[in-house]
């Protein structure tokens, strides 16, 4: 039974589209995560969310829009996609506290061509 | 703010020989701090944390960590290294209200037969 499921695995398009990465926990965590991991590995923050309200919103491009249907729902949709756009999504969740580990999801390797 | 310093992008290491994968941070706050594991192709998993008490934190799988305030490190050690460990490694801060986290840059743990 997966704790953080993100779908889908594996995404390949073409610039200029649009694209939605969804993500779901059953852990009943009040706080959900977007992760972005570049070529190097480099992981960095993109969005976080607690009980549906934005929290953290990093230098990220508006082209990216995250939404939370539900606190156990994060979906990450991506408008106009560029080359640079390509890298390792990753959704997290945790529960609202600084001393608990964050889950994380198998991630979503996006490819734009 | 805070960091995380990793100095070490890669280490090789022949297998049961002992490893020790390297930790600075930087913060103005109390800290928490956590070391990740990320296996090819799959998300970060927790390793271990330190929250308080005694200073030295072990896993189940037999790494270990020392956190040194004065040199505001928290090291990675293991005394014999499996092929199995060949992961990619990351240091991770948690401070603030909303649990932001830093991570570290990584460290690829490659354990050579």
């Amino acid at each position: 039974d997966t704790a953080v499921s993100q779908t889908p695995k594996y995404l390949v398009t073409q610039m200029g589209n649009d694209k939605s990465i969804k993500c779901e926990q059953n852990l009943g965590h009040d706080t959900m995560y977007w992760y972005k991991q570049d070529s190097k590995k480099f992981l960095k923050i993109m969005f976080s969310y607690n009980n549906k309200e934005l929290i953290i919103n990093e230098t990220v491009p508006n082209r990216f829009s995250p939404k939370s249907p539900d606190k156990a729902h994060l979906n990450l949709h991506i408008n106009s996609l560029e080359l640079g756009d390509s890298a390792v999504y990753f959704c997290a969740s945790s529960q609202r506290s600084v001393r608990t580990e964050a889950f994380f999801g198998q991630g979503t390797r996006l490819t734009v061509v | 703010a805070q960091s995380v310093t990793q100095l070490d992008s890669q280490v090789p290491v022949f297998e049961e020989a002992p490893v020790e994968l390297r930790c600075n941070y930087s913060s103005s706050v109390s800290v928490y701090l956590f070391w990740y594991v990320q296996y090819p192709n799959q998300g970060l998993q927790l390793l271990l944390k330190y929250l308080s008490g005694s200073t030295l934190v072990e896993s189940i799988n037999g790494f270990e960590a020392e956190f040194n305030k004065s040199q505001t490190s928290f090291h990675l050690r293991k005394p014999s290294v499996h092929i199995s460990d060949t992961a990619e490694y990351f240091c991770a801060v948690h401070s603030g209200g909303y649990q932001k986290v830093t991570f570290g840059t990584g460290t690829k743990l490659q354990v050579i037969p």
